[in-house]
């Protein structure tokens, strides 16, 4: 089975700390998705890698970075943590197949004080 | 870029009745539609998905159709049951190839009353 694993359920975070997401997949997909899920507005596209050291801006990508050094790990990074960042994140995994099924972690719940 | 509509946002049956849920998608490139279903505290799992060019797609109590004329396709669930209780999320991407970010709806939550 695909596992998708993400550092942590629970993180809670200072404005204006630098915070980071990591996301970790076992299966040697070449693609790596990171969005945001809120209440009444669905899941949300933050960026996505289709490769080692390549990253494409999705929907919402203001006030994230994200870093992929390996093929099996995608992180997100905020620089400057806001309260608007409060939120649920999931990470989510694909193989290189065109509209292959994509896997998610179980999300890690970030809230900002 | 892509927008997905979906409805309703809440969703209550009786077990043992269906369920329907109905999304629209605004590009008309669009041509891969995926269901995702989200339990308490796991991220979401497929269930189900349909490609362009296919109308309707079963699998055993789940079903999908797809009116590309209309932008719209629909989630069936037959004979409910008290698992079946989650949130639903349809999608919708264009595919090229390689990497598809997902557009998703803001999802619909699914009683099953006993």
């Amino acid at each position: 089975d695909v596992k998708v694993t993400q550092s942590s359920r629970y993180l809670v975070k200072r404005t204006g700390e630098k915070v980071f997401l990591e996301c970790v997949q076992d299966m040697d997909h070449e693609n790596m998705f990171w969005y945001r899920q809120d209440p009444g507005l669905g899941l949300r596209l933050i960026y996505f890698s289709y490769d080692v050291k390549m990253k494409e801006k999705g929907d919402i990508p203001e006030g994230y970075s994200v870093s992929r050094e390996k093929k099996e790990r995608f992180s997100l990074i905020l620089e400057s943590a806001s309260t608007n960042q409060t939120s649920m994140y999931l990470c989510a995994s694909s193989s290189g197949a065109a509209s292959s099924e994509q896997f998610f972690g179980p999300g890690t719940r970030l809230t900002v004080l | 870029g892509e927008n997905v509509e979906q409805h309703p946002s809440t969703l209550s049956v009786q077990e043992g009745d269906s369920a329907v849920i109905k999304c629209t998608y605004s590009d008309s490139a669009s041509n891969y539609f995926p269901w995702y279903k989200q339990e308490l505290g796991k991220g979401p799992q497929l269930i189900i998905d349909i490609r362009s060019n296919v109308g309707e797609k079963k699998d055993q109590r789940i079903a999908v159709t797809l009116n590309k004329t209309a932008k719209h396709f629909s989630l069936h669930i037959t004979e409910t049951q008290p698992e079946d209780s989650a949130v639903y999320f349809c999608a919708a991407t264009t595919t090229g190839g390689g990497a598809d970010g997902l557009t998703f709806g803001k999802g619909t939550h699914l009683i099953i009353q006993p």
